[in-house]
């Protein structure tokens, strides 16, 4: 399958976890890598190889994996999380590359 | 550190091609275990990506573009390019250049340039 699934929007109270799910055959091979996008902004690299964060990424941003499902998850939630977040990952080929429709985070 | 710069048209007319380009600062287009890709987003929409290109010049595509998609890579000037052919107004979209990096089973794309909004009409 070349489909990587997620919910289209998640809300969260400030300060409270949120995890941001991406379901897809080709995750039970591959790992995904996540993507902060705010309005007007290019896309940014939050997690990459399961659970690595880029330099300059909080570390209240952590990423998992179990099964056909990759997670993305924002312990004491801020503000500035506010964003739509993005999971890529490949095909069951191996070769071509997928992103997920996207989950809109709110924080209350 | 590596920086990513969209350059194009940011109008093209229906049935026309679509050309865009990529300029790589801060590092280069040649480095292995690197690919390099164009991702594009309709207004209001999520994330497509298009292709990408290996420093060897091997390519890649979204199998539901790939009749109509064309990605190089100019080594000399450090720079790639995206031609999509035969637009329609679906094609209308913020269009990104980022860096893909390879390890095993893993994959991201990083950095990304600032994408630049092309719009189709006549």
């Amino acid at each position: 399958s070349s489909e990587l699934t997620q919910d289209p929007a998640v809300s969260v109270a400030l300060g409270q976890t949120v995890r941001i799910t991406c379901q897809g055959d080709s995750l039970r091979s591959y790992y995904a890598s996540w993507y902060q996008q705010k309005p007007g902004q290019a896309p940014l690299l939050v997690i990459y190889a399961k659970n690595n964060r880029p330099s300059g990424i909080p570390d209240r941003f952590s990423g998992s994996s179990s099964g056909n499902t990759a997670s993305l998850t924002i312990t004491g939630a801020q503000a500035e999380d506010e964003a739509d977040y993005y999971c890529n990952s490949r095909d069951s080929s191996g070769d071509l590359l997928v992103f997920g429709g996207g989950t809109k985070l709110t924080v209350l | 550190q590596l920086q990513l710069q969209e350059s194009g048209s940011g109008l093209v007319k229906p049935s026309q091609t679509l050309s865009l380009t990529c300029a790589v600062s801060g590092g280069s287009t040649s480095s292995g275990g690197y690919s390099w890709s164009w991702i594009r987003q309709p207004p209001g929409k999520g994330l497509e990506w298009i292709g990408y290109i290996y420093h060897s010049g091997s390519t890649y595509y979204n199998p539901s573009l790939k009749s109509r998609v064309t990605i190089s890579l100019d080594r000399s000037k450090n720079q790639f390019s995206l031609k999509l052919s035969s637009v329609t107004a679906a094609d209308t979209a913020v269009y990104y250049c980022a860096r893909v990096r390879w390890e095993w089973t893993n994959n991201w794309f990083d950095p990304w340039g600032q994408g630049t909004l092309v719009t189709v009409s006549s």
